[in-house]
């Protein structure tokens, strides 16, 4: 199965919410990443933290990270339409140099 | 800088046809990846190279897809012959990177529809 699970597979919530997104992996991990995917668009890196990281902020982003349970999640403060995206975890595994990605959340925000 | 480039950006071929998917890195950059995202399957990585040599090709699907990166500022995925299965998004992504795994950056894709 795929490493790097997000939950929930879609959410919708209005302007000025909080929205809240999970990920969990499998493996030991190097660290874990957060991308965004506007639709029809490339990837777009958010915000990395490393496997001795348990916080880390970045504006109006907050990520998580608890390796005893191997999980993630991403908290975007104060939403706006301009959020409305598809959201990637993205883990690097031990020993391997590439990405795994994922299943996505996709992120409806109401104006 | 202008960022990763893929061409063409839309690609509409027939069942048989051979198709080429083009990827420029940015400059510097010594990994490249290529992904193919479908609605059934997410985002999955078909190969990636370092300094312009294959490290894993274990995603690529079958024999009908090759990958190869002559230089460091150019990378090709070809199918040949292709299917309609084959219909997707392809992405190429490069990183500047050394042991550690970093961030990625995401060309805008390569829209091929297989009839």
């Amino acid at each position: 199965s795929q490493q790097g699970e997000e939950d929930p597979q879609a959410l919708s919530i209005q302007e000025g919410e909080n929205a809240t997104m999970n990920c969990s992996y499998k493996t030991s991990i190097n660290n874990l990443q957060w991308y965004r995917q506007n639709s029809g668009r490339g990837l777009v890196h958010l915000i990395l933290i490393r496997s001795n990281e348990r916080e880390k902020h970045s504006g109006r982003l907050r990520v998580t990270l608890d390796t005893s349970k191997k999980s993630s999640s991403l908290l975007i403060t104060a939403s706006r339409a301009a959020d409305t995206a598809s959201y990637f975890c993205a883990t690097s595994d031990t020993g391997r140099r590439a990405l795994t990605f994922g299943s996505g959340t996709r992120l409806q925000v109401q104006p | 800088d202008a960022g990763v480039i893929q061409s063409p950006r839309h690609e509409v071929t027939e069942m048989g046809q051979e198709v080429t998917l083009r990827c420029k890195p940015i400059s510097g950059h010594n990994s490249l990846f290529w992904y193919r995202q479908t609605m059934m399957r997410g985002l999955e990585l078909l190969i990636y190279f370092n300094n312009n040599v294959p490290i894993d090709d274990s995603g690529m699907p079958e024999d009908r897809f090759s990958a190869k990166m002559p230089n460091a500022s150019f990378s090709t995925l070809k199918i040949q012959p292709s299917e309609p299965r084959d219909s997707a998004v392809y992405f190429c992504a490069t990183h500047h990177g050394g042991g550690i795994t970093d961030t990625q950056y995401f060309g805008p894709g390569t829209r091929l529809t297989v009839l």
